[in-house]
C-alpha cells in the first residue's frame, strides 16, 4: 500500500517569512495530492490539492508542487500570519477510487 | 449543508464500557470514512464505505471495533469492551467517489477511556 513520509514535523517560523513542508510518496499510481490544515479542536480541512498532470498550482499565499519522478511534493506558504499556525497534513490516494494516506503532520508555528 | 456532523464532540468512559460513537455525512456523498488520530500515529483509516457498502476495513484495530452504515445518511463506530489505548480522536469524513476527491472531515470525537 502507499506510504507516505512528511517533513518536517514541527516548524517555526517569523511572521512574513516562507515556510515550506516536504512529502514524499511510495506509490507510483498515486495521482491526487491534497494538503489539509487542521486548527485545534478540529477536523482537517482541505486547502490546495494537485494531481499528477499538474507540476505547481498556486492559490493566493499558499502553493504546490509535485515531482513525480522522484515522488515528492510541497506545500510553500509565502508571507506567513500567525493564522496560518496549525497542523498541516500531506496525503495521497489514487483519485477517486482509493483512500487517503495521510502523512504524520507538521505543526506549523507563526510567531507575531 | 452544516458539513459532516460527528457526536458525541467528547466522550468519557471507564475501561470495559461500550462506546458509540455517530457520524452524518454530506448529503449526496457516497464515500464515508472513519480516521483515528492519535500523537503516535497521526491520522489512521479505520474503515472506508462506499454505497454504504464497507470496501476497506483492514484498519480496524481489532474485534473489539465495528462499524456500520446502514443508510447513506448515517454511521456508526462502535468499540465494545473499550480499553485506556483506545483514547484518541475519531474522525469521520465523507466525499462524492470520482475525480474530485476531496473528503470533508467532522469535528471529531474526543475519547477518553478511563
Amino acid at each position: 500500500g502507499e506510504n507516505v513520509e512528511q517533513h518536517p514535523s514541527t516548524l517555526s517560523v517569523q511572521e512574513g517569512d516562507s515556510a515550506v513542508i516536504k512529502c514524499t510518496y511510495s506509490d507510483s499510481a498515486s495521482n491526487y495530492f491534497p494538503w489539509y490544515k487542521q486548527e485545534l479542536g478540529k477536523g482537517p480541512q482541505l486547502i490546495i490539492d494537485i494531481r499528477s498532470n499538474v507540476g505547481e498550482k498556486k492559490d493566493q499565499r499558499i502553493a504546490v508542487t509535485l515531482n513525480k519522478t522522484a515522488k515528492h511534493f510541497s506545500l510553500h506558504i509565502t508571507e506567513t500570519q500567525p493564522e496560518d499556525s496549525a497542523v498541516y497534513f500531506c496525503a495521497a490516494s489514487y483519485s477517486g477510487y482509493s483512500t487517503l494516506t495521510f502523512g504524520k503532520g507538521t505543526m506549523l508555528l507563526v510567531s507575531p | 449543508d452544516a458539513g459532516v456532523i460527528q457526536s458525541p464532540r467528547h466522550e468519557v468512559t471507564e475501561m470495559g464500557q461500550e462506546v458509540t460513537l455517530r457520524c452524518k455525512p454530506i448529503s449526496g456523498h457516497n464515500s464515508l470514512f472513519w480516521y483515528r488520530q492519535t500523537m503516535m500515529r497521526g491520522l489512521e483509516l479505520l474503515i472506508y464505505f462506499n454505497n454504504n457498502v464497507p470496501i476497506d476495513d483492514s484498519g480496524m484495530p481489532e474485534d473489539r471495533f465495528s462499524a456500520k452504515m446502514p443508510n447513506a445518511s448515517f454511521s456508526t463506530l462502535k468499540i465494545q469492551p473499550s480499553e485506556p489505548r483506545d483514547s484518541a480522536v475519531y474522525f469521520c469524513a465523507s466525499s462524492f467517489a470520482g475525480e474530485d476527491t476531496e473528503a470533508f472531515f467532522g469535528q471529531g470525537t474526543r475519547l477518553t477511556v478511563v
